[in-house]
């Protein structure tokens, strides 16, 4: 079946620092992969996505590429802020048996010091 | 914002009641999936409605069920409530039509706590 992984948190950084989450995954078929992140007391909001191989999903200064080679999808971020500080969840989406559901990772909590 | 609305936000349930959360799909999509979130846990999925019908189920037992019906809103109802389903649920919308599937996009949540 579908799975994803990503590295456990928390991460701490200081404010400016550059930003690395891994996340590899195990997919039948040509996945979506996505980040989604989730402010406290939140719902998920979708941050960026990609949908074929070598794609490149960008947004507020986020980015991931898809490497099929490696399967990972690992997200990266060149200075991050305090307001930057949440839950990243990384997930991936592909047909099975006429469905697509989004399958999700732990999540990796992100806590950036001023 | 999403478009996506659940309610209630908070709910507190006694052990052994009955419970039913409500979404809102945003306005186009056709398709809901609901997930439970446990504290520091990932999403997990539950079961997905496509055009009133359910369209793949987690690992969960009976006694979560779920309707959606004719404008594409949907139901969790969860029955025997037991202290372990305390959580966040989350639904979340999407338009699925032959070779088109959007990603999906979640409501706020219903955190429901089982006393």
């Amino acid at each position: 079946g579908n799975s994803v992984t990503q590295m456990e948190g928390p991460v701490t950084l200081s404010e400016e620092a550059f930003l690395t989450i891994n996340c590899t995954y195990t997919a039948t078929g040509y996945p979506s992969l996505f980040w989604y992140v989730q402010y406290p007391g939140e719902g998920l909001q979708l941050l960026l996505k990609a949908t074929k191989a070598d794609d490149k999903g960008s947004n507020k200064g986020f980015e991931a590429t898809y490497r099929k080679e490696t399967t990972s999808f690992h997200l990266e971020k060149g200075s991050v802020q305090v307001s930057d500080s949440a839950v990243y969840f990384c997930a991936l989406s592909s047909a099975s048996g006429g469905s697509y559901i989004p399958t999700f990772g732990r999540g990796t909590s992100l806590i950036v010091h001023p | 914002e999403t478009g996506v609305t659940q309610s209630p936000t908070h709910l507190i349930k006694t052990r052994g009641q009955q419970v039913t959360l409500r979404c809102s799909s945003q306005s186009g999509h056709n398709t809901v999936s609901w997930y439970q979130q446990a504290l520091g846990q990932g999403p997990q999925f539950i079961f997905q409605y496509y055009r009133e019908e359910e369209n793949g189920r987690g690992n969960f037992p009976p006694r979560f069920s779920g309707l959606q019906f004719p404008n594409y809103s949907s139901e969790l109802n969860v029955n025997a409530l037991e202290l372990d389903d305390s959580a966040l649920y989350l639904c979340a919308s999407s338009l699925r039509d032959r070779n088109l599937n959007t990603e999906a996009f979640f409501g706020q949540g219903t955190r429901l706590t089982v006393v």
